[in-house]
């Protein structure tokens, strides 16, 4: 929606640089990661996911890296473009409640000509 | 786009009046959620389904009920409003089975309590 961004965290780039979106989060259970990215005015879209026996996944142009020492999870973007532009969320589960997602508040990328 | 549609887009209404609010789905998934987003917090689920007539509470469920009598519709009712329920309302569905699955989301309702 168009007020999630108000109080958010702010990374600007410039189009054509790497992005990193970070995310930290504290339940030892957790067992499966998402990160999605919402635009305004719309809902939250899948990006891609992870489980706790990877370390890192690769999507199109982008890759997620999971360090389950120090709880820590980030979001690569490469080659960032305008249409990146939005807020991005990070989201888990825990071995004991695989139905239930819980979010972090979000990050808003901006992305620079 | 998963086939989610959410019902109104917008809406305004006074303290005191019911409201409902309706999500559907074309995917045939079993489980269905709906939350809501302020600004500050993370999406904060108020109630989801895992089963037609099989509902559960979320962290914010006061104030909120829900039915469930088909798999493709998944009702979220403020029988009261108040103006602490205005937000804007996702609803998420997901196949479940026990194994972690993305959810995947409508496009939001904006609800406007006054």
């Amino acid at each position: 929606g168009e007020n999630v961004g108000l109080h958010l965290p702010t990374l600007s780039v410039q189009e054509g640089d790497n992005s990193i979106i970070n995310c930290a989060y504290s339940n030892s259970a957790s067992d499966y990661f998402i990160w999605y990215k919402q635009e305004s005015g719309k809902g939250p879209q899948f990006i891609i996911d992870i489980r706790s026996n990877m370390d890192k996944r690769q999507g199109q142009r982008v890759t997620v890296l999971l360090n389950k020492t120090v709880k820590h999870l980030s979001l690569q973007i490469a080659a960032t473009q305008p249409g990146d532009s939005a807020v991005y969320f990070c989201a888990e589960s825990s071995l004991y409640n695989t139905d239930k997602l819980i979010f972090g508040t979000g990050t808003r990328l901006q992305v620079f000509p | 786009d998963a086939g989610i549609t959410q019902s109104p887009r917008h809406k305004v209404t006074e303290t005191g009046t019911p409201v409902t609010l309706r999500c559907h789905q074309t995917e045939n998934h079993r489980y269905m959620y709906w939350y809501r987003q302020d600004p500050g917090h993370g999406l904060r689920l108020i109630h989801y389904s895992y089963g037609v007539k099989d509902t559960d509470k979320g962290e914010v469920s006061d104030g909120y009920s829900v039915s469930r009598s088909k798999t493709e519709d998944f009702l979220l009712t403020l029988e009261s409003a108040t103006s602490s329920q205005t937000s804007v309302y996702f609803c998420a569905i997901s196949p479940g089975q026990g194994a972690n699955q993305p959810q995947h989301f409508g496009d939001g309702t904006r609800l406007s309590i006054l």
